[in-house]
């Protein structure tokens, strides 16, 4: 079975400063994505970054950008610049084809980032 | 365009007692997804609809049911509540082929258990 591991339950961050988040994820698969999703206290999970297990180029968006290392099963989010809005849950997820179009996602427990003003 | 909704969006039932849960996905989405975030924790796959039948299911007993329309929206049910059942349920929509896996997310029902 694949899991995922948010290692830092809990990270703060200076207002415009850098800050990176770690995951570590198992599976015996060789495709597979990979998420970075933010849950505000809005509650609503809102997606960030996706990276595709065959592309070696890490994805980025913005101010966020991955440092993905497969062969280390590795997936951390870096958010340059911080901003208040960045503060939420930070949950890292892995999915893979499970057949007839279907995916589901297995997640982390979470990061809970603090922006300090 | 409409996102993801979920109704309602807290209630509180007594141990025993029966609930269902609402959703209606995305617009042009045709697959939905259920997940129970408890307290502090990441969600957890509970079940998948596709063409109104439920196509993968994640470790939930059988008191975990669903249903999908043919407008392609959603209920959860759970019967014979469970104190360990409060939780966050989380609908997420998608579209079925060509998907990279991305979810879009409802803002949850928050079902508490006395």
């Amino acid at each position: 079975a694949q899991t995922v591991t948010q290692s830092q339950p809990e990270m703060s961050v200076q207002e415009a400063e850098t800050v990176t988040l770690s995951c570590t994820y198992d599976t015996s698969e060789s495709d597979y994505y990979l998420f970075w999703y933010k849950q505000p206290p809005s509650r609503q999970m809102i997606l960030v970054i996706r990276q595709e297990a065959y592309k070696q180029q890490n994805a980025t968006e913005n101010r966020f950008s991955v440092n993905f290392q497969k062969a280390a099963k590795s997936f951390s989010l870096k958010i340059s610049d911080s901003q208040l809005g960045d503060a939420a849950m930070y949950f890292c997820a892995y999915t893979s084809y499970s057949g007839a179009g279907s995916y589901q996602l297995t997640f982390g427990k979470g990061t809970k980032l603090s922006v300090i003003p | 365009d409409a996102g993801v909704t979920q109704s309602p969006t807290h209630l509180i039932k007594t141990r025993g007692q029966q609930v269902t849960l609402r959703c209606s996905p995305k617009s042009g989405h045709d697959t939905v997804s259920w997940y129970q975030q408890a307290l502090g924790q990441g969600p957890q796959f509970i079940f998948q609809y596709y063409e109104e039948e439920e196509r993968q299911r994640g470790n939930f007993p059988d008191r975990f049911s669903g249903h999908q329309f043919p407008n392609y929206s959603s209920e959860l049910n759970v019967n014979a509540l469970l104190l360990g059942d409060s939780a966050l349920y989380l609908c997420a929509s998608s579209l079925p082929f060509g998907n990279t896996g991305e979810l879009f997310f409802g803002e949850g029902s928050r079902l508490t258990v006395l």
